[in-house]
C-alpha cells in the first residue's frame, strides 16, 4: 500500500516561491509516477504535471510551464513541487497523487492529504 | 472551462439511482481510459472507478462506470447520505500536441 504524506500549510507573499514535499512510504519513489494536482477554494481539480515513465521525463501543464518545477529525491523517497512568482490566484490546496506501482498510468490511486498554500500580502 | 464537461450538480433521494455524465472528445475520452474520483468535503479525492469500469478494492458495487465513444458515465445506485460529495472524471488528453491529464469540472451530488 502506497502512502503519501505532504508537508504543512504555507503562507507566502506575492512574488515569492513555495516548495511542497510529498514523502512516499510503502514503495520507493522509483516505482511510482508522481503527479501534482491543485484545487483552489471552491473550485475543481487542476492537474499541474507529473512524471511520464515512457520517456522518463516530467511533463508540465502548459499553464504552469516556466513557473513550476517538480523534482524527486530518491534517497529519501520524497517528491517536491516548487511554484514560483506566486500570485493570489495560486492560493489552493496542492495534492501529490500517483497510480499503482508499475501501473497503467491511467488513474491516480493514491493521494496525499493536501497542503494549503495561501498567497497574501 | 474544463476540457471534460460534467453537469454542475445532480440530486436524488436516498435509495435511488443517479448518473453523472462526462463528455469529451476523440483527443481524450475517445482514445484513453477514464477514471472517476469522489471528494468528500474537506478531504482528498478518492479513486472510485478506473479504466472506464473497474472498481478498486473496497469500492462497493453500488458504483459503476461505463464509456461509449467520447463520453463516460458514473452510476451510483442505492444512494446513501454518505455519498454526498463532489465527483470528478479524468483522463489523458492529447489536443495540445502534448499529453496532459484533464479533469472534468466536477459534479456536486446532493442526496435529498
Amino acid at each position: 500500500q502506497v502512502q503519501l504524506v505532504q508537508s504543512g500549510a504555507e503562507v507566502k507573499k506575492p512574488g515569492a516561491s513555495v516548495k511542497v514535499s510529498c514523502k512516499v512510504s510503502g514503495y520507493t519513489l522509483t516505482e511510482l509516477s508522481m503527479h501534482w494536482v491543485r484545487q483552489a477554494p471552491g473550485k475543481g481539480l487542476e492537474w499541474m504535471g507529473g512524471f511520464d515513465p515512457e520517456d522518463g521525463e516530467t511533463i508540465y501543464a502548459q499553464k504552469f510551464q516556466g513557473r513550476v518545477t517538480m523534482t524527486e529525491d530518491t534517497s529519501t523517497d520524497t517528491a517536491y513541487m516548487e511554484l514560483s512568482s506566486l500570485r493570489s490566484e495560486d492560493t489552493a490546496v496542492y495534492y501529490c497523487a500517483t497510480g499503482e506501482p508499475y501501473g497503467s498510468g491511467s488513474n491516480f490511486d493514491y493521494w496525499g492529504q493536501g497542503t494549503l498554500v495561501t498567497v497574501s500580502s | 472551462q474544463s476540457v471534460l464537461t460534467q453537469p454542475p450538480s445532480v440530486s436524488a433521494a436516498p435509495g435511488q439511482k443517479v448518473t453523472i455524465s462526462c463528455s469529451g472528445s476523440s483527443s481524450n475520452i475517445g482514445n484513453n481510459y477514464v477514471s472517476w474520483y469522489q471528494q468528500l468535503p474537506g478531504t482528498a479525492p478518492k479513486l472510485l472507478i478506473y479504466e472506464n469500469n473497474k472498481r478498486p478494492s473496497g469500492i462497493p458495487d453500488r458504483f459503476s462506470g461505463s464509456k461509449s465513444g467520447t463520453s463516460a458515465t458514473l452510476g451510483i445506485t442505492g444512494l446513501q447520505t454518505g455519498d454526498e460529495a463532489d465527483y470528478y472524471c479524468g483522463t489523458w488528453d492529447s489536443s495540445l500536441s502534448a499529453f496532459n491529464w484533464v479533469f472534468g469540472g466536477g459534479t456536486k451530488l446532493t442526496v435529498l
